[in-house]
């Protein structure tokens, strides 16, 4: 079974442009979840959806937004783009149905975003 | 709201002695325990997880890990380190109660000397 793929892989940026970053769950996964990975934050929630429905949300300005669609691949967006987004953007997916938070997720690689 | 603490940002031992990264979380309700492993320019792999039942959970490469409800700890061991686990570790908890996300440590680098 392929992983979690994400696309692009590098990107840089300047502020004030946007992005678009896309994920590719496992095959048969529905819940995506995303996360910014930072050396002084470590990993911090961003995003969790289920069958295009965003169950959870962490606390990031609005200027960072998510999709899901109907064949689970998920978008997210980050308008307006400030020094301090420079980071490793994960993606993860899992089996998990419903609320089933005691399933594992699978991560991508990741999308390196640095913004000068 | 649910939290995670890992108290060490770096853990050095040397290799064929025994390891512990050390995890201690608060939720309101009872967890849901996830480790997670990083190497180096890569995306988080799971190592192993606690949901219910036995308190000493093992899982991937050898790694372990025992649930404390008293002390609301989740230490991750090995009885003997190689040099290929030297990685960024991760933990993480859910509450089983509420619609909530995983919430992940801040990360322990552990570090095996030859």
């Amino acid at each position: 079974k392929a992983g979690v793929t994400q696309t692009p892989r590098y990107l840089i940026k300047t502020r004030g442009q946007q992005v678009t970053l896309s994920c590719s769950p496992i095959s048969g996964h529905r819940s995506v979840s995303w996360y910014q990975q930072t050396p002084g934050q470590g990993l911090q929630f961003l995003f969790e959806y289920f069958s295009e429905t965003q169950r959870n949300k962490g606390n990031f300005p609005g200027r960072f937004s998510g999709r899901q669609f109907s064949n689970s691949r998920s978008e997210m967006n980050v308008s307006t783009l400030e020094l301090g987004d420079s980071a490793l953007y994960l993606c993860a997916s899992s089996l998990a149905v419903s609320s089933g938070g005691e399933y594992e997720q699978y991560f991508g690689p990741g999308t390196r975003l640095t913004v000068t | 709201a649910q939290s995670v603490a890992q108290p060490e940002d770096q853990v050095n031992v040397a290799e064929g002695n025994p390891l512990t990264v050390k995890c201690t979380y608060s939720v309101s309700g009872n967890p849901y325990l996830f480790w997670y492993v990083q190497y180096p320019n890569r995306g988080l792999q799971f190592l192993l997880k606690y949901i219910t039942g036995d308190n000493l959970v093992k899982g991937s490469y050898g790694f372990e890990a025992e649930f404390n409800k008293s002390q609301t700890s989740f230490h991750l061991k090995k009885p003997s380190a190689l040099v290929s686990d030297s990685a960024l570790y991760f933990c993480a908890v859910r509450d089983i109660a509420g619609n909530t996300p995983l919430v992940f440590g801040k990360g322990t680098r552990l570090s095996v000397i030859a």
